[in-house]
C-alpha cells in the first residue's frame, strides 16, 4: 500500500478482555516496528521484526503482550487480559532497509482505551 | 542505550517567527530522524539526517555527528507548524530508534 495501515483506529475495551491490533506495512518493507505512546508522552519501543522473526522483543512490557508477523507483511500485536495502564496509542512503523540505518515510516496508530 | 535529549520542551511563537529546535544524543549515530506529530497524532517524517544538512521548504536540519547534536530550523512559522517535534536516533547495532521527549510548538496568530 501507499503507507503503513493500522486497524482498528480506535478500540475501547473492558479490563480483562483481549485485544488484537493489526499493522499492514508499506509493500516491500522488510523491517517492522511497534511503539506505544501514552497520553502526553514520548514513544516507547515494543518490538522489532525483520521478516517474520523478532530479533528484538526487549520493549514488550509483560508476558500479556505478544506479536507475530506472517508472510513478511502483516503484523498483529495481541494484548491479553488488558489493564487500564495499557491505554495508549499503539504505533506501527516499517522500513525498507534491513539494517538499522533505514528511514522509518509510521502509521496513524491504534488508540486503545481500557475501561 | 543511547540517550536523546531535546530542547526546549515547549515553545510558543507568533506566526512568521523563526525558531531552532535542538537534539543532543549521547553516542555516535547511524540513523537520525526528525518527525512532526500533528494535533491528530500522525507522525510525519521531516528529515532523515544522520549527518550533514538538508532543506525542505521552510524547514532545514543540520546534524553534527562528531559533536553529537542535531538542529531543526523552522522559518516563517505558520499555525500549521504547531504540534510536537520529535528527534529519534539509533546507535551501533541497536535495532530501534530511540525517541527524545519532544518539543511542543504552538504558533499563534
Amino acid at each position: 500500500g501507499a503507507g503503513v495501515s493500522q486497524s482498528p483506529s480506535n478500540k475501547v475495551t473492558e479490563k480483562g478482555k483481549d485485544v488484537e491490533l493489526r499493522c499492514d506495512p508499506i509493500s516491500g518493507h522488510t523491517a517492522l516496528y511497534w511503539y506505544r505512546q501514552s497520553l502526553g508522552q514520548g514513544l516507547e519501543f515494543l518490538i522489532y521484526f525483520q521478516g517474520n522473526s523478532a530479533p528484538d522483543k526487549s520493549g514488550l512490557p509483560s508476558d500479556r503482550f505478544s506479536a507475530e508477523r506472517t508472510g513478511g507483511s502483516v503484523s498483529t500485536l495481541t494484548i491479553q487480559r488488558t489493564q487500564q495502564e495499557d491505554s495508549a496509542v499503539y504505533l506501527c512503523a516499517s522500513s525498507l532497509v534491513r539494517s538499522n540505518t533505514g528511514e522509518l515510516f509510521f502509521g496513524e496508530g491504534s488508540r486503545l482505551t481500557v475501561l | 542505550g543511547i540517550q536523546v535529549e531535546q530542547s526546549p520542551p515547549d515553545l510558543i511563537l507568533q506566526e512568521g517567527a523563526n525558531s531552532t529546535l535542538r537534539c543532543n544524543f549521547s553516542d555516535s549515530v547511524n540513523n537520525l530522524q526528525w518527525f512532526h506529530q500533528n494535533p491528530w497524532g500522525q507522525l510525519i517524517n521531516l528529515f532523515y539526517i544522520p549527518s550533514g544538512t538538508k532543506q525542505n521548504g521552510r524547514l532545514s536540519a543540520t546534524t553534527v555527528a562528531t559533536e553529537r547534536y542535531s538542529l531543526l530550523y523552522i522559518s516563517s512559522s505558520q499555525t500549521t507548524d504547531s504540534g510536537v517535534y520529535f528527534c529519534a536516533a539509533v546507535t551501533g547495532t541497536a535495532s530501534k530508534l530511540t525517541f527524545g521527549t519532544g518539543t511542543r510548538l504552538q504558533v499563534t496568530l
